[in-house]
């Protein structure tokens, strides 16, 4: 059964950065592409941005532009996700997931189990 | 970006009933359109996507229509473990975009 294993929770103060981490198989990480999606409290969920991880080509959403940095590490067929300069809105749930589409956006079909990151001073 | 909006926002209904989400794309996506399910807790579960296809083991009393802006999920004959909330999303531009949900509630 295809997984995705996500990082624990962070408690992080304003101003500073978080790293989320996310394992796959290394199936999932040649063939396709990972998706950063997070969900604050009362939010709809947010697409932040994605990596091809064996092409190592990464895209964010406008909003985060600047702020995020999705990178893969291919001797441990794990993605990261760097977000920087932490607001208390930046306190969700983020989610990894697998995402069909490659190049192109596509359907989310496995999910990690979701890390939940808190930004408090 | 392409906004989407789910109607209703909750939808009360019982066991054995079947029950209509909508959701609609500001701009035309095609049938770049996926549905999920999520529960309290839990990750959320792809349910369908290109409009109408089920995801894996996603059982056949989910059905899914529509294309350009217009999209329905149906769901026949609920079964308890189908109460959830209820996403749509669409994958035709970047960025992917987000329903704000429809919570399907037991009546």
């Amino acid at each position: 059964q295809v997984q995705l294993v996500q990082s624990g929770a962070e408690v992080k103060k304003p101003g500073s950065s978080v790293k989320v981490s996310c394992k796959t198989s290394g199936d999932t990480f040649r063939k396709y592409a990972i998706s950063w999606v997070r969900q604050a409290p009362g939010h709809r969920l947010e697409w932040m941005g994605g990596i091809i991880p064996l092409l190592g080509i990464a895209n964010s959403a406008q909003n985060f532009q600047g702020r995020v940095t999705i990178t893969a590490d291919d001797s441990t067929t794990t993605v990261h996700m760097d977000l920087s300069s932490l607001g208390s809105e930046d306190t969700a749930v983020y989610y990894c997931a697998r995402d069909r589409g490659g190049s192109y956006p596509g359907p989310l079909d496995v999910w990690g189990q979701g890390s939940q990151v808190t930004v408090s001073s | 970006e392409i906004v989407m909006t789910q109607s209703p926002a909750t939808l009360y209904v019982s066991p054995g009933e079947s029950a209509t989400l909508f959701c609609r794309a500001s701009q035309t996506i095609s049938s770049n359109l996926a549905w999920y399910q999520h529960k309290p807790g839990q990750s959320p579960r792809l349910v369908i996507y290109g409009a109408s296809t089920r995801a894996t083991d996603i059982p056949a009393r989910f059905s899914g229509s529509g294309s350009g802006t217009e999209f329905t999920l149906t769901i026949s004959s609920l079964q308890p473990e189908d109460f959830a909330l209820y996403y749509c999303q669409q994958y035709n531009n970047r960025p992917q975009t987000f329903g704000q949900g429809t919570r399907l509630d037991l009546k």
